[in-house]
C-alpha cells in the first residue's frame, strides 16, 4: 500500500469544519482512498472512499485533486463526539478481501 | 454496533501461558481479519481468513496461530505469552466484492494483559 502521510495532531472546536488531509505522492493508478475513525479502545470504523474529486456521505467528504496526490477528509460542524484519530489509507484490494495497513493516524482533539 | 463480536472482552494471563481468542463476523461475511493494538506498534495488520482458507499474512509472530472455522467464526492462538503481547485484538469482517475489503467492520476488541 501507498505509504501516507498525515498530520499527528489537530486541534478544533465545537460547531467549526475540519480538514484532515493525507498526502499519499506513490499512489498507484487502482488504489482507493479510505478514511477510518478510532475512539480510544475501540475498533476502527469505515468513514468514506474515494477514487478521484469528491466524494459525499451523511458523516463527511473527501476531496481528491486531479493529480490524487493528497486527500481532504472534511468534517462538517464537529462536536465533542468527534474527537478520535483519523486514519488515512490507500492502496487496492481484491474482491475477496486483504490486509489494511494502518499509519500513526490524526488525533483530532475538538474543544467545546 | 459492528455485528461482529469478539471474546473475551479482557482477558489477564501470566507468561508462558497460552490462550484463544475468539470471533464471529457479521452475518454474511465470509472474511475475518485480526489486528494487534499496543501504544507502540500501533495498529498492525495480523491474518485474514476467506471462507476458511487463510488469504493475506501481516506482522503474526510464530507463536500466534488463527483458523475459521465452516460457520466462519475464527479464534487467535496465542502462545508461550510475553509481557510484550499485551494489547488490544481486535476482529473484523468484510462483505465480498471490489470495495469490500476496505469496507472492514471491527469488532470491540479483545484486552489482553499479560503480567
Amino acid at each position: 500500500l501507498a505509504k501516507t502521510t498525515q498530520p499527528i495532531s489537530m486541534d478544533s472546536y465545537e460547531g467549526q469544519e475540519v480538514n484532515i488531509t493525507c498526502s499519499h505522492n506513490n499512489i498507484a493508478t487502482n488504489d482507493y482512498i479510505t478514511w477510518y475513525q478510532q475512539f480510544p479502545s475501540q475498533g476502527p470504523r469505515f468513514i468514506i472512499q474515494g477514487y478521484k474529486t469528491k466524494v459525499t456521505n451523511e458523516v463527511a467528504s473527501l476531496f481528491i485533486p486531479a493529480d490524487r496526490k493528497s486527500s481532504t477528509l472534511s468534517l462538517p460542524r464537529v462536536s465533542l463526539s468527534d474527537t478520535a484519530v483519523y486514519y488515512c489509507l490507500v492502496g487496492a484490494l481484491y474482491n475477496q478481501g486483504g490486509k489494511l495497513i494502518f499509519g500513526q493516524g490524526t488525533e483530532l482533539s475538538v474543544k467545546p | 454496533d459492528s455485528g461482529v463480536t469478539q471474546t473475551p472482552k479482557h482477558l489477564i494471563t501470566a507468561t508462558g501461558q497460552r490462550v484463544t481468542l475468539r470471533c464471529s463476523p457479521r452475518s454474511g461475511d465470509l472474511s475475518v481479519y485480526w489486528y494487534q493494538q499496543s501504544l507502540d506498534q500501533g495498529l498492525q495488520f495480523l491474518i485474514q481468513y476467506y471462507n476458511g482458507e487463510e488469504r493475506a499474512k501481516g506482522n503474526i509472530l510464530e507463536r500466534f496461530s488463527a483458523q475459521q472455522f465452516p460457520d466462519l467464526h475464527s479464534e487467535l492462538n496465542l502462545s508461550s505469552l510475553e509481557l510484550g503481547d499485551s494489547a488490544l485484538y481486535f476482529c473484523a469482517s468484510s462483505p465480498l466484492g471490489l470495495a469490500g475489503g476496505w469496507t472492514q467492520y471491527f469488532g470491540p476488541g479483545t484486552r489482553l494483559l499479560v503480567l
